[in-house]
């Protein structure tokens, strides 16, 4: 089964609108650390916000929220406000366990676009 | 934040010779790096674990005598691939993260690769 999963290939948002990106995950570990990053086409990962299994509210960075559902496995990532610069694929990931050795699953991204 | 550096950002080269890759974490230290190999459009795909002072783990699939990597200390790992073909052109991304379950993943600035 997948880890990660994003259903979405490819979103379009109007600019200044809100959008929500999916991610679902699957895992047995009760500890678990769930992540966004965002790829423009320049290539660099930027990582944009983080969500542990532990948490009891769900994680806010500015414009990103992560909304957490951890009963149904979910963690989907809310941008608010929508600017141009905001297109670019989307990746969700999660780190299972502690250690700096656990590597991180990655979904198959999300393509968005912001629309003028 | 923590920053990690990868050299070089784009290299050409001709098939059958060899091209290194350098990632360097620059202000902590990573007994772990992870090395990806992404195609277009498509999510990160993990090739291979580099551990400081061991041999890499690698990926199913993936060739140990083809990908060398070489972690010799705590900051600097090396991705070689050896007798380059033009299906190995690829954008190839190094990553370390820190210990601890919210330790988030830091990416190099990735580096394509286009064998002629």
């Amino acid at each position: 089964a997948q880890k990660i999963t994003q259903t979405q290939p490819g979103m379009f948002v109007q600019e200044k609108e809100a959008v929500t990106l999916d991610c679902t995950y699957d895992t047995s570990d009760p500890s678990y650390g769930l992540f966004w990053y965002k790829q423009p086409s320049s290539g660099e990962m930027i990582f944009l916000i983080y969500q542990g299994s532990y948490d009891q509210q769900n994680a806010t960075e500015g414009r990103y929220s992560l909304n957490f559902q951890k009963a149904r496995k979910s963690a989907n990532l809310v941008i608010s406000a929508s600017q141009l610069g905001d297109s670019a694929m989307y990746f969700c990931a999660m780190r299972e366990g502690l250690g700096a050795g656990n590597q991180f699953y990655f979904g198959t991204g999300t393509s968005l676009t912001v629309i003028p | 934040g923590a920053v990690v550096s990868q050299h070089p950002s784009r290299v050409i080269c001709k098939s059958g010779t060899s091209v290194k890759i350098e990632c360097r974490s620059l202000d902590f230290q990573a007994t772990t790096m992870f090395w990806y190999r992404q195609f277009p459009k498509q999510s990160l795909m993990l090739m291979a674990t580099s551990n400081e002072g061991s041999k890499a783990t690698y990926e199913q699939g993936v060739e140990k005598d083809k990908f060398l990597i070489n972690h010799a200390s705590l900051t600097l790992s090396t991705l070689t691939v050896t007798s380059a073909h033009p299906e190995d052109s690829s954008f190839y991304i190094c990553s370390a993260a820190g210990t601890g379950l919210y330790e988030k993943l830091f990416f190099g600035s990735g580096t394509q690769l286009s064998v002629l």
